[in-house]
């Protein structure tokens, strides 16, 4: 596709459910992180992988966080038990390379109840 | 901890003014500092960036200075615009992990007709 591509744009979920979010990437874009921004702030990093290997989960908030891409193209972050401080706007970006400029899909905006 | 600092938080210029954002950080590690844009509703789009080893980048309207002594790095927008009324977020890559881009808090432009 042109760009990368996140769906849901919007989710609500209600406390204590689970959510996944799913990310389309860049064709051939071997590098795909996952951010989270709250109101007013600006995106954290929560998690890396190259191709299908996740390098770097440093960010992911706690262990209810879980991210894959299996097949090193389409990844889906996957939120259990869903908490009230999750609501954010989770965003995904993809590079050609470690180190190339990042490509922001334009987010899922998750609201938890 | 805030890694970067940005300010101001909000920032309001008329047509044709030369707004300037700061952000200044602390980890002499960092050696890759890009500037985003943001609309609302969009993902953050990459608009310029620069490396340490030179002090001023120029694109168009935009110019990044840097001062690597005092750890200090602003954006200039030059004739400004109302298409530029944004949030414009600066960032830093750290050379020992480069998946993991560090942002600002943000800065929400207004440019006025």
């Amino acid at each position: 596709g042109a760009g990368v591509s996140q769906s849901p744009r919007y989710k609500v979920a209600k406390r204590g459910q689970d959510v996944a979010l799913r990310c389309d990437p860049i064709s051939g874009h071997v590098s795909l992180f996952w951010y989270q921004q709250a109101l007013g702030q600006g995106p954290e990093f929560l998690t890396y992988f190259q191709n299908e290997a996740q390098l770097d989960k440093s960010g992911l908030p706690s262990d209810r966080f879980f991210a894959e891409r299996p097949e090193g193209s389409v990844s889906t972050l996957k939120i259990q038990r869903t908490q009230q401080e999750d609501s954010a706007v989770y965003l995904c970006a993809s590079s050609l390379a470690t180190g190339n400029e990042a490509f922001f899909g334009q987010g899922t905006r998750l609201t938890v109840v | 901890q805030q890694q970067v600092k940005q300010s101001p938080q909000s920032l309001i210029v008329q047509k044709g003014g030369i707004p300037i954002i700061n952000c200044a950080y602390e980890n002499t590690a960092f050696d890759y500092f890009p500037w985003y844009q943001q609309f609302p509703g969009k993902g953050p789009a990459l608009l310029i960036a620069i490396r340490p080893d030179v002090s001023e980048k120029k694109e168009g309207r935009f110019t990044i200075s840097f001062n690597k002594s005092a750890k200090q790095f602003s954006l200039h927008i030059m004739d400004s615009q109302p298409g530029d009324s944004a949030t414009y977020f600066c960032a830093a890559l750290p050379m020992y992990n480069t998946d993991k881009l560090i942002f600002g808090t943000g800065t929400r432009l207004q440019v006025f007709p």
